[in-house]
């Protein structure tokens, strides 16, 4: 069974840059598959930050794409988001999920959230 | 990429049918069979219930069903039970390797 488990700081400053880590259990990520972000303000949507290929290949939302950076560790199981220059806006809880494995597949497995305050 | 277009909410008794529509584009839902829906119950993680328009993954009830009709997907939940009660979201591939996901529907099981 495929688990995902964000973790990272819950509270970052303003202007400061956010950076989320998800550890993956269950599969290699190396193997295959996309692996990506997703974030939900506080009562509101879901929103696409984007997605990585077991190959290292990046693909972002054009509304972030300026300042996100997703990245793989195989060594560790792992992949991680950059967000630079944070406002309250970016107030959310982020998600990491298995994000497809194919160009059109949907996000399958998903973590529990980590909640993201920005601070001023 | 804009959203895609859900009601805020819709309701049913038990045992009774709700659908919810998802309205995209011609750049999103009209021209990708790629259309998920996931449900999210308060605190929790969504969980994947319909992927490319119509299929239900391993273990999801075949009380969920899903269509699609030009730029508008449809999810219709049948048999309402009160553990359906939760968030409902759509979502659609749209091009360049991205995601749109809609605005969300809140379903009450009345």
């Amino acid at each position: 069974q495929v688990q995902l488990q964000e973790s990272g700081p819950g509270l970052v400053k303003s202007s400061e840059t956010l950076s989320l880590t998800c550890t993956v259990s269950g599969y290699s990520i190396s193997s295959g598959y996309y692996w990506g972000w997703i974030r939900q303000p506080p009562g509101k949507g879901l929103e696409w930050i984007g997605r990585i290929y077991h190959s290292g290949s990046t693909f972002y939302n054009p509304s972030l794409k300026s300042r996100v950076t997703i990245s793989l560790d195989t060594s560790k199981n792992q992949f991680s988001l950059r967000l630079t220059s944070v406002t309250a806006a970016d107030t959310a809880v982020y998600y990491c999920a298995r994000a497809g494995s194919s160009t059109s597949s949907p996000p399958d497995y998903w973590g529990q959230g980590t909640l993201v305050t920005v601070s001023s | 990429q804009s959203a895609l277009t859900q009601p805020p909410s819709a309701s049913g008794s038990p045992g009774q049918s709700v659908t919810i529509s998802c309205t995209g584009t011609s750049s999103d839902v009209g021209v990708y069979n790629y259309v998920s829906w996931y449900q999210q119950h308060p605190g929790k993680a969504p969980k994947l219930m319909i992927y490319e328009v119509s299929k239900r993954p391993s273990g999801v009830p075949d009380r969920f069903s899903g269509s699609k009709s030009g730029n508008t997907a449809s999810l219709t939940v049948s048999g309402l039970q009160a553990e359906d009660e939760a968030d409902y979201y759509c979502s659609s591939y749209a091009g360049n390797n991205n995601y749109v996901f809609g605005t969300g529907t809140k379903v009450t099981v009345l």
